[in-house]
């Protein structure tokens, strides 16, 4: 299996100000297609989860651009350029490489 | 509007069984990779299951196999999870989620997810 590693588990962020998780597996999630299935999700407090990024960069339809991923291989990482009071709660990063699909353990951003 | 609807959460003892729906609807629900992914009070989410399109194909966490079973309805676009020999450890809410298409054209992401329903294994 491959296992998800997010850094850091607490993510305390003044309004305005950038924030950023870091995603690592364990093995490479580059697909035999070429792609890698890395997707970042967002949980808001009492709400379902929902998709931000795909395939580490690719946001989401209705995404704000102050979401941003990057990275390739194993290492992945989410920024928010400017962090509004709507983006506190819990961040995974997931991966759909190979079954079974793993989430790492979440990172909670909040407001200082 | 993409809609995931789930039901059939409630209580139920140890080693007690519990079917789960997801009613389905705004989107072509026979075309699509559907899962099921858990999340217990207080912890972070887990994947369960998943089935092809068609339902020849099912994919099962280690944790579940054995014990779960998922299915779909496309005629009624409907997905299911029958869970059986529960276990408190099952306790949790079960969310679905549709799976985006792999490839250059697809997320391979969970696109949607429903709102949930919680099952709670206790005795």
């Amino acid at each position: 299996d491959i296992l998800m590693t997010q850094t850091p588990l607490s993510s305390p962020v003044t309004l305005g100000q950038p924030a950023s998780i870091s995603c690592r597996s364990s093995h490479s999630l580059v697909h035999s297609d070429g792609n890698t299935y890395l997707s970042w999700l967002q949980q808001r407090p009492g709400q379902p989860p929902r998709l931000l990024l795909y395939k580490i960069s690719n946001r989401f339809s209705g995404v704000p651009d102050r979401f941003s991923g990057s990275g390739a291989g194993t290492d992945f990482t989410l920024k928010i350029s400017r962090v509004e009071a709507e983006d506190v709660g819990v961040y995974y990063c997931m991966q759909a490489t190979q079954f079974p699909l793993t989430f790492g353990g979440g990172t909670k951003v909040e407001i200082k | 509007e993409v809609q995931l609807v789930e039901s059939g959460g409630g209580l139920v003892q140890p080693g007690g069984s519990l079917r789960l729906s997801c009613a389905a609807s705004g989107f072509t629900f026979s075309s699509y990779v559907m899962t099921w992914v858990r999340q217990a009070p207080g912890k972070g989410l887990e994947w369960v299951s998943a089935i092809s399109s068609s339902g020849g194909s099912t994919y099962y966490a280690d944790s579940v196999k054995g014990r779960f079973t998922i299915s779909r309805d496309n005629s009624k676009n409907t997905l299911y999870l029958q869970m059986n020999s529960l276990r408190v450890e099952d306790t949790a809410v079960y969310y679905c989620a549709i799976k985006g298409r792999i490839g250059v054209a697809g997320t391979n992401g969970f696109d949607y997810w429903g709102q949930g329903t919680l099952v709670i294994v206790s005795s």
